[in-house]
């Protein structure tokens, strides 16, 4: 079975620089969420979109900003990076409003700032 | 204080035994309760997912909500060394609500 697709899977930036993460959900899913996770750390949710909307936003920094296109694939943009930054980044998607409790997650992008 | 607390262990067990994982939380406004396994430098995997109070069986996995004592468990019986991984407890709102929190994460070492 088809499942969510993150691209690159590895990423390498130098501070200040900007990054553009990209996911492509499991097909006719209509909704992705964006996680972050640092070393020994759990996902902490950046921000999630329904039908193309933001439809909920978490502990995403000013600096990242992310979008949903009409053939629900996402990217999240990152600027002005920081050493911080560097961690494992998820996406995941499901089906529907009621959804969240049947999210499939990527394989992720390591995102590493120097 | 975090919104849900899972003990990050590691817990470790001989092959056989039943492991218990369990969490607790804080907002009473959650409804369903997930349980992920995550391999190392993998993406969490859904093993499954309860909706309010009461049990749930899969196989080998129990999934146990107590929403008065605000507390969750998972039970994995005969557990095998290639259940050790990492297990997130997770939760939302459900309708409306696309937030999830997790807890974070119990290491599981289950030993041949």
């Amino acid at each position: 079975a088809a499942g969510v697709i993150q691209s690159p899977r590895h990423l390498i930036k130098e501070k200040r620089e900007t990054a553009t993460l990209k996911c492509y959900p499991i097909p006719r899913h209509d909704t992705v969420y964006w996680y972050q996770q640092g070393p020994g750390q759990d996902p902490q949710f950046l921000i999630s979109f329904y039908e193309k909307m933001q439809s909920d936003k978490g502990s995403i920094p000013d600096r990242f900003s992310a979008q949903q296109f009409s053939d629900y694939h996402s990217e999240l943009n990152m600027s002005s990076l920081e050493l911080g930054d560097s961690a494992l980044y998820f996406c995941a998607s499901s089906l529907g409003v009621t959804g969240a409790y049947e999210q499939y997650f990527g394989p992720g992008t390591r995102l590493t700032v120097t | 204080q975090k919104e849900v607390e899972q003990d990050p262990g590691p817990l470790s067990v001989p092959e056989g035994a039943i492991v218990s994982l369990n969490c607790t939380y804080s907002n009473s406004a959650f409804q369903y309760f997930m349980w992920y396994r995550q391999y190392s430098r993998k993406g969490p995997e859904l093993l499954m997912y309860t909706y309010s109070s009461g049990n749930k069986e899969d196989g080998r996995f129990t999934a146990q909500v107590d929403k008065s004592s605000k507390y969750i468990s998972l039970f994995i019986r005969d557990s095998q060394p290639s259940d050790s991984a990492t297990y997130l407890c997770a939760m939302s709102v459900g309708t409306g609500g696309f937030k999830t929190i997790f807890g974070a994460g119990t290491r599981l070492f289950v030993k041949a």
